[in-house]
């Protein structure tokens, strides 16, 4: 059965400080999705990563993949009020179309 | 584009009572997901269509729930009856094929009473 653990489950940071989200998972997948979602939001897609050594960067946010360790990163460069929210990773199984979703990561950034 | 769009957006009903939720998958999509959120569960899969057809429901939670999808542009999530652990947010979601990024609906909160 495949899972999907993140951590920390809660990260308080201050602005202007770096920090980084984990997603570990437990087997072989094709695709690792990351997600944000905002209080009371839907969820919004950030990086799909598709191979080992995948890098994507959107903003302060760089996600990357290394399918040997089953690892997921998510990185923050200089934290902004604005990224606070709870980022999902999900994974999907091999050979199947669902998603399992991590526990998920809340964010807040004090000011 | 509008995206996924979902209603109702809040509703609260009476244990007991039948809910249907709705869902318009975006213009070309040919998959379609129902999700639940809960603080205790986190998102859950309840179900999955591949151009129109249910391939997987293996996570709906037992037989008061069921869920069709009548034409490519709707899809509708039924509980009947209600119960008031049923109370989450439920999210469609839809996709170009199985294995592309899922786009979310807002999602509708229900709360059973």
């Amino acid at each position: 059965e495949l899972k999907v653990e993140q951590n920390p489950l809660f990260l308080s940071m201050q602005e202007g400080k770096n920090y980084t989200i984990y997603c570990n998972y437990s087997t072989t997948s094709d695709r690792l999705y990351w997600y944000r979602q905002d209080p009371g939001k839907s969820l919004e897609s950030l990086f799909v990563l598709l191979s080992n050594g995948a890098v994507k960067q959107e903003g302060r946010l760089m996600a990357s993949l290394d399918t040997k360790a089953r690892l997921s990163t998510l990185h923050i460069t200089a934290a902004v009020h604005d990224l606070s929210a709870t980022y999902f990773c999900a994974v999907d199984g091999s050979g199947t179309y669902k998603y399992i979703f991590g526990t998920g990561t809340r964010l807040k950034v004090l000011a | 584009d509008a995206g996924v769009i979902q209603s109702p957006r809040h509703e609260v009903t009476e244990m007991g009572q039948e809910v249907t939720l709705r869902c318009k998958p975006i213009s070309g999509h040919n998959s379609l997901f129902w999700y639940r959120q809960t603080m205790m569960r986190g998102l859950e899969l309840l179900i999955y269509f591949n151009n129109n057809v249910p391939i997987d429901d293996s996570g709906m939670p037992e037989d008061r729930f069921s869920a069709k999808m009548p034409n490519a542009s709707f899809s509708t999530l039924k509980i009947q009856p209600s119960e008031p652990r049923d109370s989450a947010v439920y999210f469609c979601a839809s996709s170009f094929s199985t294995k592309e990024t899922q786009y979310f609906g807002p999602g509708t909160r229900l709360l059973v009473l």
